[in-house]
């Protein structure tokens, strides 16, 4: 498995403002992905974080709003921008260990309510 | 399509096995997981088995999985309220694309002392 923290763990924010979320792990991962649970809904992926290269973000979610940042095999960084009270949700990094292995570990959320 | 479905509440004693189910519709998936979240908590991987397989066992965890119905369970033995939580399955290796999972809609178990 693999120890996985985020920051901020919870947020409120005001409508119109960006949120930057921090994910660490503490090894040396190639996939990292985030995801977005809305309330009382199960997880969507929004984007695969690449290391050297732009994300890949799922239909529906693109780069303006959610810009997404992976300068390292440990650290990556998602942007919610120009945010709206529909943002509200938890934010949920997860990384899976190699290509051939699709399993995910996740890390412990971050929750933003915005006004 | 890539829908999958679960029900969303199970309530049972103390001691009871549990059930959870949840159903496909991609036969393409090469894993399937269950994860468990708990209030305000992210997600725990519980278990996982391989599309080849038909039952894993793990402690107190049974997966059973008919590929033929696309059909996945959960089987909690001896359940206890440290096990209330919701619970999701996810397929992954959809149309060959490894590593993006989706998830079900979730289960809410309620474990009643």
């Amino acid at each position: 498995s693999a120890v996985i923290s985020q920051k901020p763990s919870r947020d409120i924010c005001q409508r119109g403002t960006s949120l930057t979320i921090q994910c660490q792990v503490d090894s040396q991962v190639t996939m990292m992905f985030w995801y977005r649970q809305q309330p009382g809904q199960s997880l969507t992926l929004i984007a695969t974080a690449n290391q050297g290269s732009e994300a890949t973000y799922e239909s529906g979610f693109v780069i303006d709003k959610f810009p997404i940042s992976r300068p390292n095999l440990t650290f990556s960084t998602l942007t919610v921008s120009n945010m709206s009270p529909e943002d509200s949700s938890i934010y949920l990094c997860s990384v899976g260990r190699t290509p051939s292995t699709d399993t995910q570990y996740f890390g412990p959320g971050t929750r933003l309510t915005v006004l | 399509g890539e829908d999958v479905e679960q029900s969303l509440f199970l309530s049972v004693r103390e001691g009871d096995s549990s059930v959870i189910n949840c159903t496909y519709t991609d036969s393409s998936s090469t894993y399937l997981y269950w994860y468990k979240q708990e209030p305000g908590a992210g997600l725990q991987l519980l278990t996982y088995i391989f599309s080849n397989m038909d039952m894993k066992q793990d402690q107190r965890l049974t997966v059973l999985l008919n590929k033929k119905d696309k059909h996945l369970s959960l089987r909690i033995a001896d359940t206890q309220t440290g096990d209330s939580a919701i619970y999701f399955c996810a397929e992954s290796g959809i149309g060959g694309a490894t590593n993006k999972l989706i998830f079900g809609t979730g289960t809410l178990l309620a474990v009643q002392p």
